[in-house]
This record gives C-alpha cells, sequence and structure tokens, in this order.
C-alpha cells in the first residue's frame, strides 16, 4: 500500500518569511496530492491540491510542486502570517480524487510574530 | 463551517461502557468516511461508506462498530475501549459523483475527541 512521509514535523518561522513542508509518497501510481490545513480544535480543511499530470500550482500565498520521477511533493507558503499557523497535512491518492487518501503525519506549522 | 457536524464533542468513557458518535451532514454528499487521529501520527482511515453501504474496513476491531442509516448520517458505537483507542475521531463526506474530478475534496466535522480511562 502507499505510504507517505511528511517532513518536518514542527517549523517556526517569522512572520513575512517562507515556509517549506515537503512530502515523499511510494507508489508511483499515486496521481492526487491534496493538501490540508487543521487548526486548533477544528477538522482539516483543503487548501490546495495537484494531480499528476501538473508540476507546479499556485493559489495566491500558496503553492505545490510536484516531482513524479522522485515522488515528493512540497507545500510553499509565501509572505507567512500568524493566521497560518496551524497544522499541516499532505496525503496522496491513486484514485484521482479523495476517495482512498493516505496522509502523512502533520507539520505544526507556527508563525511568529 | 465545513457542513459536515459532529457530536459530542468531548467524550470521556470508562473501558465497560457503550457510547456513540454521531456525524451529520445536510451537503448532498453520498460517501462518508471514519478516521483516527493519534498525537503525531497519520490520519488513519478505519471506515468508508459509498451510498449507505459499507466499502471498507481497515482491520478495525470489532469494538468499533459503525452504523449508516442514511447517506446523512454516520454512526460509531463503541463498547470496550482499551485507553490506546483515545484519539481525535474524523468524519469526512465527500460528494461522489463517480470517478474523477468532482470527488477531490473531502470535507470534515471537527471531531469527537474520546478518552478512554
Amino acid at each position: 500500500g502507499e505510504n507517505v512521509e511528511q517532513h518536518p514535523s514542527t517549523l517556526s518561522v517569522q512572520e513575512g518569511d517562507s515556509a517549506v513542508i515537503k512530502c515523499t509518497y511510494s507508489d508511483s501510481a499515486s496521481n492526487y496530492f491534496p493538501w490540508y490545513k487543521q487548526e486548533l480544535g477544528k477538522g482539516p480543511q483543503l487548501i490546495i491540491d495537484i494531480r499528476s499530470n501538473v508540476g507546479e500550482k499556485k493559489d495566491q500565498r500558496i503553492a505545490v510542486t510536484l516531482n513524479k520521477t522522485a515522488k515528493h511533493f512540497s507545500l510553499h507558503i509565501t509572505e507567512t502570517q500568524p493566521e497560518d499557523s496551524a497544522v499541516y497535512f499532505c496525503a496522496a491518492s491513486d484514485s484521482g480524487s479523495a476517495r482512498q487518501l493516505t496522509f502523512g503525519s502533520g507539520t505544526q506549522l507556527t508563525v511568529l510574530p | 463551517e465545513t457542513g459536515v457536524t459532529q457530536t459530542p464533542r468531548h467524550l470521556v468513557m470508562g473501558m465497560t461502557n457503550k457510547k456513540s458518535l454521531k456525524c451529520e451532514q445536510h451537503l448532498g454528499h453520498n460517501a462518508m468516511y471514519w478516521y483516527k487521529q493519534s498525537a503525531k501520527k497519520p490520519l488513519e482511515l478505519m471506515f468508508v461508506y459509498n451510498f449507505k453501504e459499507q466499502t471498507e474496513n481497515n482491520s478495525v476491531p470489532s469494538r468499533f462498530s459503525p452504523e449508516c442509516p442514511n447517506s446523512s448520517h454516520l454512526f460509531l458505537h463503541l463498547h470496550t475501549l482499551q485507553p490506546e483507542d483515545s484519539a481525535l475521531y474524523l468524519c469526512a463526506s465527500i460528494p461522489f459523483k463517480g470517478t474523477g474530478a468532482q470527488n477531490t475534496e473531502a470535507f470534515f466535522g471537527q471531531g469527537t475527541r474520546l478518552t478512554v480511562v
């Protein structure tokens, strides 16, 4: 089955700096890679996703890159703000959708004012 | 608000108790899931229901028993749990519309924080 490794487990950055979280996956059949943000006391919420036929996707301050050859994908957050502080999860699926997602172990991001 | 509501938010139960977790969504989704979230670990998929039919049980112990009476409600019945079952239990729903891009977002509830004493 699929295995998703996520690093780092904790990340602290100064407000305004960039943050990068990396994930690797094991199943070359995986074709859908979402990122979820979980704020304290809430369930995870989708913030961005990418499919295997795309190398990069951007949405304002958030971007995701995918390297299929190396089987890794990364989340980039620029101009970080205190409200970006949360736990971020990467995930992978071979169904092309949110069905049957395998999640990483999460990254606690803290943005220091 | 994601449109997925879980109750209760917090639950403390003894190992001999029987309790139930409830999940409700009125988003028109047809697929509902139970996940277990333990500290520092990936979310673990427990059960999958598509159109009220259980389609996956990821080797979950029988002390966890799911029930999906209709496409809007999902329950997780708990009995004789162990302390290691203490975790955040998350429900998610997905707008199942066949295959492909329409199903790309899982909507999660806020979870039930379960403590087994």
